[in-house]
């Protein structure tokens, strides 16, 4: 089935440990995109590549990398510099990155500080 | 930048019954979409209806349809003859080229 896949479902990070969160679509999209969600909050845009090995920072990037290699993956590496990493994380993708084309979700991640 | 507000953090609704939900935004730009988006307990980001700026006419899928109003910057959700399962959060989303924008949601709770 074409979907978007989001791995691990849970992930426990230690102080000052980098963790990387795994998004992958089989959907032959060129954007691909992550969300950070807080409780009581809405989402917020971390990173976004509209093609391989190109991406730009989002509203709150600060503490993350990204890496767009392949254009199936779009891996997210929290860094020992993101002081409050405790959410849970989206990614989407959408065919193109163009304001009328709909973006589809993975399931998402759920990050924890040990 | 653009903002997107949602007014009502919480709201309840009688099975079959139908309820409003309220968003607003600001923006400089003429021509956008703005969407809908369903998150059930899953956490499962479903996307509900969507409305092009330029279309005079509101979007409608089956039970759910929008009331757009563009002047005044408002884009509602009306969900005709509830049921159990429209139980979620509800996020109201700025679409441009950088990705989304969402409100902060609104919880629909399904009174049975």
């Amino acid at each position: 089935d074409g979907g978007i896949t989001q791995s691990p479902k849970y992930l426990f990070r230690k102080e000052g440990q980098n963790v990387t969160l795994s998004c992958e679509q089989n959907l032959n999209h060129d954007a691909m995109y992550w969300y950070r969600q807080d409780p009581g909050q809405g989402l917020r845009l971390i990173y976004y590549s509209q093609i391989v090995n190109d991406f730009q920072k989002g509203d709150i990037a600060e503490g993350y990398s990204v890496s767009r290699e392949k254009k199936e993956s779009f891996p997210l590496t929290v860094t020992s510099a993101q002081k409050n990493p405790t959410a849970f994380y989206l990614c989407a993708s959408s065919i193109y990155a163009t304001e009328k084309n709909i973006q589809y979700f993975g399931a998402g991640t759920r990050l924890s500080v040990l | 930048a653009q903002t997107v507000t949602q007014s009502q953090p919480e709201m309840s609704v009688q099975e079959a019954e139908t309820v409003t939900l309220s968003c607003t935004y600001d923006t400089s730009e003429s021509d956008y979409y703005l969407f809908w988006y369903k998150q059930p307990p899953s956490r499962q980001m479903i996307l509900v209806i969507r409305q092009e700026a330029y279309k005079q006419q509101n979007a409608t899928e089956n039970r759910f349809s929008v009331n757009f109003q563009k002047a005044a910057k408002s884009f509602s959700l009306k969900i005709s003859d509830s049921q159990l399962g429209d139980a979620a959060m509800y996020f109201c989303a700025y679409r441009s080229a950088d990705g989304l924008t969402f409100g902060k949601g609104t919880h629909l709770i399904i009174q049975p």
